[in-house]
């Protein structure tokens, strides 16, 4: 799997949005963008992923970059339960090469504040 | 719907001794993942299994860890003579498709080695 680099940690406050980027300036085109978080002490949970198109689901929204060279992951309103390691991981579906084998780097920590 | 179900939670061993992990699939799953943690490291994937079958297991160190997912029952990550340096959290993930689809983690398993 190609690699991304994040921010190692970002701070917000309660109820604000976040913003966490992700390059990924060596994607291929048939890789995925995975999002990933771990709450402490928890195992990891999947959180959204795209290809192409911006993609909103119930926890968050996914803005990929034309070039697809880089990603943001939008929380639109931080609570203090959205405090966790966030990893933005690609993942090759249509090649068919990665299945679940997912390459998780140090990912970012997200610290909320109340 | 009960998600993926790993116990122990907790596991203490002593040095040269063997550890057990086990891990059930969600419902519907047949694919199965290993991931290690060591502390204050990323997670880094062991092994991919489907049903009686090892699918993948280039993350696995080569002597002393094995992994099984027999036809009835859960998987089990069997890790011999154990060392210190194995304590870690391990993980196990399971997703319906191969290639496609969020994986979901189960909440790990804390090894501890005396």
């Amino acid at each position: 799997d190609a690699k991304t680099t994040q921010p190692n940690s970002m701070e917000s406050n309660e109820e604000e949005p976040v913003h966490l980027p992700c390059n990924h300036s060596t994607i291929s085109g048939t890789d995925y963008i995975h999002w990933y978080r771990q709450l402490p002490s928890q195992g990891p949970e999947y959180v959204i992923h795209g290809l192409t198109s911006n993609v909103n689901n119930r926890m968050a929204s996914l803005a990929i970059a034309e070039d697809r060279k880089s990603s943001t992951l939008i929380l639109h309103r931080a609570t203090l339960r959205d405090a966790a390691v966030y990893y933005c991981i690609l993942r090759d579906e249509i090649g068919g090469t990665s299945y679940g084998k997912l390459t998780f780097g140090q990912g970012t920590i997200l610290t909320v504040h109340p | 719907n009960a998600g993926v179900m790993q116990n122990p939670r907790h596991l203490v061993r002593r040095r040269g001794q063997e550890a057990r992990l086990r891990c059930s699939p969600m419902k519907g799953h047949s694919h199965v993942y290993w991931y290690r943690q060591l502390p204050e490291e990323g997670l880094k994937f062991m092994v991919y299994l489907q049903k009686e079958n090892i699918i993948d297991e280039s993350g696995m160190p080569k002597e002393r860890f094995s992994a099984e997912f027999p036809k009835e029952g859960p998987s089990i990550l069997r890790i011999q003579q154990v060392v210190r340096g194995d304590s870690a959290a391990y993980f196990c993930a399971s997703s319906q498709g191969r290639y496609t689809g969020e994986l979901f983690f189960g909440e790990g398993s804390r090894l501890t080695v005396l």
